[in-house]
């Protein structure tokens, strides 16, 4: 089963931050969280992982409470091509993505 | 770098027939997934391989799925005999692993683009 659980939707205006949360309050000391999205039709898609600290790359932010048991995605300027569903997921040895249902994100224009 | 490859992108097949999917992992990844996304669901991990042996199979259905990575790089996906039930998309991700299990978690998974399976 899942470690997440995440709101099933969301809006977000374009061009302004889309703040994604999600719960995992049994994760693991040794457990990455990940972010993917999939765009209908595609395989999924990475967007980022952490551990504890925040983390950056140049598509999105990553932040994790300091107990861990919840963590936020940031896309700080949504696009149109951002509407997608995102997964966050915990990381299980031996390197399971187990998936939930996800968060739907409708960018509107 | 070429990402992950699989084929057929789409199978529509009869019930009780077989089908097989391929997949051809990113050059290097030992770790290989097949995973399983029923329409409005997310992905279900089906198996997965560390070079040519099975790490995790506990949610394959064994009476009819069946996989294999003979030479620790490409993959087979099988079913036989199909049901309507198995009608799917089936995706296939691979991971570079260095060394250690913590390598492994800390390291991202690159999905392909899946194969549309509808059974009829």
């Amino acid at each position: 089963d899942a470690k997440t659980t995440q709101p099933p939707s969301m809006d977000c205006a374009e061009g302004r931050a889309a703040n994604l949360p999600c719960n995992h309050s049994t994760i693991s000391g040794n457990e990455y969280v990940y972010w993917y999205r999939q765009i209908h039709s595609q395989g999924p898609q990475y967007i980022i992982h952490g551990l504890k600290n925040n983390e950056t790359n140049e598509m999105a932010s990553l932040i994790i409470t300091e107990d861990r048991k919840s963590s936020t995605l940031i896309l700080p300027h949504a696009t149109l091509r951002d509407t997608a569903v995102y997964y966050c997921i915990v990381r299980v040895a031996p390197g399971k993505l187990i998936f939930g249902q996800g968060t739907t994100l409708q960018v509107k224009p | 770098e070429a990402g992950v490859a699989q084929s057929p992108r789409y199978k529509i097949i009869e019930k009780r027939q077989s089908v097989a999917f391929w997949c051809n992992p990113i050059s290097g990844h030992a770790t290989l997934y097949w995973y399983q996304q029923i329409l409005g669901q997310g992905p279900k991990l089906l198996i997965q391989f560390q070079n040519n042996g099975v790490v995790d199979d506990s949610q394959l259905p064994k009476d009819r799925f069946s996989a294999e990575r003979l030479k620790g790089v490409d993959s087979t996906l099988k079913i036989q005999p199909a049901k309507l039930e198995d009608s799917a998309v089936y995706l296939c991700a691979s991971t570079f692993r260095g060394s250690g299990t913590g390598t492994l978690l800390n390291t991202e998974a690159f999905f392909g683009q899946g194969t549309r399976l509808t059974v009829v």
